[in-house]
């Protein structure tokens, strides 16, 4: 079946412009992740959703960062006012309850900030 | 301190060797493990999961030691087809999972 998709796959915009991220879980999967990956390093987490709710906030680097997800489905990760260290791949990922179940990644949005 | 840390590496082993990696976890309630592998520019997909009792999977071994708080990745006989990067994920609870940073691999002819 369809895998996670995530859209757009690239996007350059310039500083203080405001993105919107797409995020297209597998059918089914209740638990949503976004992360992102700067040149080089590793994976770092920013947020979760279980179902449309998200237990843990906690990785979102500022105040510019929100991030919804809708009937259980389809999330947005926006970004306003973007500065140029927020350039990196957004990554999101999906998974099946319950907790052991592994998650299964998009291909990224590689976002470039001018 | 980083939830889940890993030495970033780079490990450069010839074909043919056995590798090790080592990852450590700060948070005893973590429940489950496993390592995801990365290929460049790549999205990271799961290459094992770890069990409590150890697993393999044909040249892979993993293994858990969870009074310690550290899981380890074994792979013998390396391939060229492993260069990769190899990152140790833990599962908090409630379907919460945490990277480790990545140990960067590359395996040479």
């Amino acid at each position: 079946g369809a895998g996670v998709s995530q859209s757009p796959s690239n996007k350059v915009t310039e500083k203080g412009k405001d993105v919107e991220l797409r995020c297209d879980p597998i059918s089914g999967h209740t638990a949503l992740y976004w992360y992102r990956q700067s040149l080089g390093q590793g994976l770092e987490f920013l947020i979760y959703f279980q179902g449309n709710s998200a237990p843990d906030k906690s990785g979102l680097p500022s105040d510019r960062f929100s991030a919804e997800r809708t009937g259980g489905s389809v999330s947005t990760l926006t970004i306003q006012r973007t500065q140029q260290e927020d350039s990196a791949v957004y990554l999101c990922a999906s998974s099946l309850e319950p907790a052991r179940e592994t998650q299964y990644f998009g291909p990224g949005t590689r976002l470039l900030v001018l | 301190r980083k939830e889940v840390e890993q030495d970033p590496g780079p490990f450069n082993v010839p074909e043919g060797a056995t590798v090790a990696f080592n990852c450590t976890y700060s948070n005893s309630a973590s429940q489950s493990f496993f390592w995801y592998r990365q290929d460049c520019r790549k999205e990271p997909k799961l290459l094992m999961s770890v069990y409590s009792s150890g697993n393999e999977d044909g040249r892979f071994t993993a293994q858990l030691n969870r009074a310690s708080q550290y899981i380890s990745l074994l792979i013998r006989d390396s391939k060229l087809s492993d260069s990769a990067t190899y990152l140790c994920v833990v599962n908090r609870n409630n379907n919460d999972m945490r990277f480790g940073a990545g140990t960067r691999l590359t395996v040479k002819p």
